[in-house]
């Protein structure tokens, strides 16, 4: 079926740097998508939301861009700190978001170093 | 939102046996969904539960082998039935925060370990 994806399975930066996680999605009817944090023991955690109607959508110290033509949804993380040291997974699901299951991508490990 | 609540958090299991997770929820909701992930992996959707109704399954994922109940809109498990060590993984509820919102809560999740 279709799948979500990741360019980077890892990502290593400098504390105070700006973090570029990127998703690569397959299912063209896709549109709603959503970028989850998960720390090492815990749920993952809801960090920002786009709509396939938007390019683009910023949220405190984050912004998530959304690429329709080519497929691709990316994570920015300004002036990361080592708190944001986690898995970050995309997800997207054709129905609007509303009360339908999401599909998540495999994940990128993002480790900030001080 | 949603405050969710697992137990277990942790278990060691042995080969054979099987285990129910519970899952409990601070509102009514209508669907809850259980997903897994493996050691290292993404997560993977189980199973939808609805209240009143028998849960939906995704590929891969059959009654017998997990089967869940959802007897009221706060609560559900999962059972992980005749386990094996490839069913050693992190097993998580899930549930929207609202109906016009795509905000999916989780779970703590379970992390259940099979010698």
């Amino acid at each position: 079926g279709e799948s979500v994806g990741l360019h980077l399975p890892t990502l290593s930066v400098q504390e105070g740097d700006n973090s570029i996680i990127n998703c690569a999605y397959s299912n063209s009817a896709s549109d709603y998508f959503i970028w989850y944090k998960q720390e090492s023991g815990k749920g993952p955690q809801f960090i920002i939301d786009i709509r396939s109607n938007m390019d683009k959508r910023q949220g405190q110290r984050v912004t998530v861009l959304l690429n329709k033509t080519v497929k691709h949804l990316s994570l920015q993380i300004a002036a990361t700190q080592p708190g944001d040291s986690a898995v970050y997974f995309c997800a997207e699901n054709e129905h609007g978001g509303s009360n339908y299951k999401l599909t998540f991508g495999k994940g990128t490990l993002l480790t900030v170093n001080p | 939102s949603a405050v969710i609540s697992q137990k277990p958090s942790r278990d060691i299991c042995q080969r054979g046996t099987s285990l129910t997770i519970q899952c409990q929820v601070d509102s009514q909701v209508t669907m809850m969904f259980w997903y897994r992930q493996q050691p290292g992996q993404s997560l993977t959707l189980i199973a939808t539960a609805n209240q009143g109704s028998e849960a939906t399954y995704e590929s891969g994922f059959v009654i017998d082998k997990f089967p869940i109940s959802r007897p009221n809109l706060t609560f559900s498990t999962l059972t992980v039935s005749n386990m094996s060590p490839e069913d050693s993984s992190i097993y998580l509820c899930s549930v929207y925060g609202g109906v016009n919102t795509g905000e999916l809560f989780f779970g703590e999740g379970s992390r259940l370990t099979v010698l």
